[in-house]
């Protein structure tokens, strides 16, 4: 069954300092990969997608992610955290299976910024 | 602001009662999926349709049902509460009528409080 592991409830990470948030998922096929972060209050927004080609994937507000299909990853990085990147983190696998769509979601990561 | 409506934002209820979520997808999208948020199961999928019609199942009771209407909006039906069901509930739409790569756009959700 296709699943996503977040290794890592909350980090914290000096404002300025590189950031990257990690994602492993377990997929039959070559998978489509999500991340998507949730401020507080508020929904889920899209920050980049993989779905094939070019394995490094540039995203939304300075973000992007690396596809590493020997390690089953898809970690999420930004070289300068900004405070306003504080914010819940999910990595999501789109299902290929299906008719429809569902998307798999980690448990999320919880990323506190310090100044 | 990704397009996608919900109401209401806040839904306070006692065990027993039945609700309606209602969703309004982005302009032009013909699917939405709904979704259940909450601390112990973490974001789970619970159904998607496609220009009216159901296309995929998940973890959805059978308390609950939802239907989307010619005008393309949904509505996620809740009965028989119970305090186990309070969550957040998102819907989110996407273009195409599935498959893996389809990007799906969330609401900000209803957070659902049963007392």
């Amino acid at each position: 069954a296709q699943s996503v592991t977040q290794p890592d409830i909350h980090i914290t990470v000096s404002e300025g300092a590189s950031l990257e948030l990690r994602c492993n998922y377990s997929y039959g096929a070559t998978p489509y990969l999500f991340w998507y972060v949730q401020s507080p209050g508020q929904g889920l927004q899209l920050l980049l997608k993989y779905f094939s080609g070019d394995t490094l994937v540039q995203g939304i507000k300075g973000f992007e992610a690396e596809f590493k299909r020997s390690q089953s990853s898809f970690n999420l990085r930004k070289p300068s955290v900004h405070w306003s990147d504080a914010a819940e983190y999910f990595c999501a696998v789109g299902a290929r299976n299906q008719a429809g769509t569902a998307l798999i979601f980690g448990k999320g990561t919880t990323l506190s910024v310090s100044s | 602001d990704s397009g996608v409506t919900q109401t209401p934002k806040h839904l306070i209820t006692a065990t027993g009662q039945r609700v309606t979520l209602r969703c309004s997808p982005r302009s032009g999208d013909l699917s939405v999926y709904w979704y259940q948020q909450s601390l112990d199961q973490g974001l789970q999928f619970l159904i998607h349709y496609y220009n009216g019609e159901e296309r995929a199942k998940g973890n959805i009771l059978e308390r609950f049902s939802a239907q989307q209407f010619p005008d393309l909006h949904s509505e996620l039906n809740l009965s028989s509460l119970e305090l186990g069901d309070s969550a957040l509930y998102f819907c989110a739409s996407s273009a195409l009528s599935g498959g893996a790569g389809d990007t799906q756009y969330f609401g900000p959700g209803t957070r659902l409080t049963v007392l």
